[in-house]
Parts: structure tokens; sequence; C-alpha cells
């Protein structure tokens, strides 16, 4: 069974672009979540996806936005990059609620 | 809101030997699921193992088992005969329990402890 596929693996972009990056889950899983990771913060959540709804949102400014197709394939974008953007961005995705979360490979962020 | 925390940032073992990686956690939820992952220098986060709230008995995956006290907020990892591959930033996180309107698989996670192991 394939895991979790995140594109690109890396990315730089420059400062006030945007960029979308896309996460495939496992076959039969259908919620997609979306962490971001600094040496600074940590894992931070951004958004769950359920059956194409967002069923929760962590504390991210409105220039990150996410979707999520009938296939249950995920895409994360950030509008007006920032330095601050910098980071890796991971997927993960799991069966439903209290369930195990399978993560992908990431996502590298580098906005100059 | 929920709080996990790890105050140890690293720790170091020599290979074969027994480790434990501590974590406490505040949360005002009765029902919830707590986890250990582990990320590898490549950075690919891998499930190590998954405790549910509600169960007395200590999960165990092979050489990995937990100690899981409700009452205390805790939830420490001990890593058994421990091997060169173990090496890894290790997470604990928290999963409140939900179903319906409620329901959820955001993962809230701990600062993380940086584990070597040494030859």
């Amino acid at each position: 069974k394939a895991g979790v596929t995140q594109t690109p693996r890396y990315l730089i972009k420059t400062r006030g672009q945007q960029v979308t990056l896309s996460c495939s889950p496992i076959s039969g899983h259908r919620s997609v979540s979306w962490y971001q990771q600094t040496p600074g913060q940590g894992l931070q959540f951004l958004f769950e996806y359920f059956s194409e709804t967002q069923r929760n949102k962590g504390n991210f400014p409105g220039r990150f936005s996410g979707r999520q197709f009938s296939n249950s394939r995920s895409e994360m974008n950030v509008s007006t990059l920032e330095l601050g953007d910098s980071a890796l961005y991971l997927c993960a995705s799991s069966i439903g609620t209290g369930e195990k979360l399978f993560f992908g490979s990431g996502t590298q962020l580098s906005v100059l | 809101a929920q709080t996990v925390t790890q105050s140890q940032p690293e720790m170091s073992v020599q290979e074969a030997e027994t480790v434990t990686l501590s974590c406490t956690y505040d949360t005002s939820e009765n029902n919830y699921y707590l986890f250990w992952y582990k990320q590898p220098p490549s950075r690919q986060m891998i499930l190590v193992i998954r405790q549910e709230a509600y169960k007395q008995q200590n999960a165990t995956e092979n050489r990995f088992s937990v100690n899981f006290q409700k009452a205390a907020k805790s939830f420490s990892l001990k890593i058994s005969d421990s091997q060169l591959g173990d090496t890894a930033m290790y997470f604990c996180a928290f999963m409140k329990h939900g179903v319906g309107a409620g329901a959820n698989s955001k993962l809230t996670f701990g600062k993380g402890i940086t584990l070597s192991v040494r030859p």
C-alpha cells in the first residue's frame, strides 16, 4: 500500500509569491491534516480536511488556505509569502478520528 | 486548550541499553489519545506508539513501551535494547477524542527530544 505522497519535496520562492503544495493520502484515508515545522515554533497544526470539508483550523493567518478533492487528495496554498513561512510542511492522513496519523516526507519551503 | 511538555531537550544512551523519554500534558478532556512519533534525520515522521486514554493497560510495540499515568498526566516512552537506528527526534503528541461535530484528527505536539544512541 502506497504511503502519503507530498509534492514537491523542495521549493524555493521569493517574498510576495504564492505557492501550492500537494498531498495524496493513503488509499482509503478520508482525513488529511497539514502541519508546519520550524526550529523555533516546532510542529504547529494548520488545518484538517475530512470528506472535502475543513474540520479544524489552526491559528494561522488567512494567507494559508487549503482544500480537499473528492479523491481525498489535498492541496494547501500560501499567498503573499513571507520570510517566516520558510518551513517544512508536513501532510498526514488517517482513516478517522483517534486513529493513527501517517505522515508524508514533507515539502521544504524556502522563502528568499 | 491542550498543551504537551517535553522538558528534556536532549538525551544520550549507549547501544543495547534502556532509555526513558518523559512527556507530560495538560487537558480537561477525559477521553483522548496519546502518541509518540519519531523523526530521524531524513525528517520522515514515523509513528512509534499510540495509547488510548480509557485503556488502563500500557501500550507496547516490540522494544517500545509506554508508562501512562492518567491522573498525573504523564506519558513516558521506554526504549529497550537501544539501537543506532533509534537516533532521532522524538515527539509526544495529544489528540482529543471527538464524535459527530467534534470529530477531529488534530495532533498537539511537544517540542521534541533529540535522542542519540552511542555505539
